[in-house]
């Protein structure tokens, strides 16, 4: 089983700021990740596929990087409706699929 | 409009069942593999389910297998899950979700908003 794992846990950061947020995979995924935003109360929004790729309909203010086993998600000027979880999946080696525990950003 | 719209859950007792049903409309569902996730409380998102589109082959997580049968209805644009044999830690939303239709990308591009299970005597 590929292991996932995100950093940092929590990140305090203010509108505006940019921020990356990291996913390691414990081997090689090659670029087959996805990123997921998941805002409270709500259920995951599919962000990214393909490392780098975004999805219809979301802003250019994410992009995503990396291959192998480390990928990184960057928002580049944080809204307030950025602030929410965010998981990483890998899709090259299942199953199972496998996710991040995530990485909570939170307004400063 | 692509929609996912999940229902069955409930409160249930340690070593009960429950089916949870999730009916999907705006596409055509038999193109589609479809996953079930779930997401304990406070917790991230745990991968219990996958049902392959043309030929209805099913995987499970080791958390669920032998307890747990994904299974679909393409005329009722239906999928499910039944769970037998229920335990405290099952307690969780559970989400249905669709897998990208292209061969060999097996990420979720739409999410149903889920359904509560509570495994609690």
């Amino acid at each position: 089983e590929i292991v996932m794992t995100q950093s940092p846990a929590t990140l305090s950061v203010s509108p505006g700021e940019r921020v990356t947020l990291s996913c390691r995979a414990s081997q090689s995924v090659s670029n087959k990740l996805a990123w997921y935003q998941q805002r409270r109360g709500q259920a995951p929004r599919f962000l990214i596929y393909d490392a780098s790729t975004r999805a219809t309909g979301i802003p250019a203010r994410f992009s995503g990087s990396g291959s192998g086993t480390e990928f990184t998600l960057t928002i580049s000027s944080l809204q307030s409706e950025d602030f929410a979880v965010y998981y990483c999946q890998q899709y090259n080696n299942w199953p199972p699929i496998t996710f991040g525990q995530g990485t909570r950003l939170e307004i400063k | 409009e692509v929609q996912l719209v999940e229902s069955g859950g409930g409160l249930v007792q340690p070593g009960g069942s429950l089916r949870l049903s999730c009916v999907v409309s705006g596409f055509t569902f038999s193109s589609y593999s479809m996953n079930w996730v779930r997401q304990a409380p406070g917790k991230g998102l745990e991968w219990l389910s996958y049902i392959m589109r043309s030929t209805s082959t099913t995987y499970y997580a080791d958390s669920v297998k032998g307890r747990f049968t994904i299974s679909r209805d393409i005329a009722k644009n239906s999928l499910y899950l039944q769970m037998n044999s229920l335990r405290a830690e099952d307690t969780a939303v559970y989400y249905c979700a669709r897998i990208s239709p292209e061969i060999g990308y097996y990420y979720m591009d739409v999410w149903g908003k889920g359904t509560t299970v509570t495994v609690s005597s």
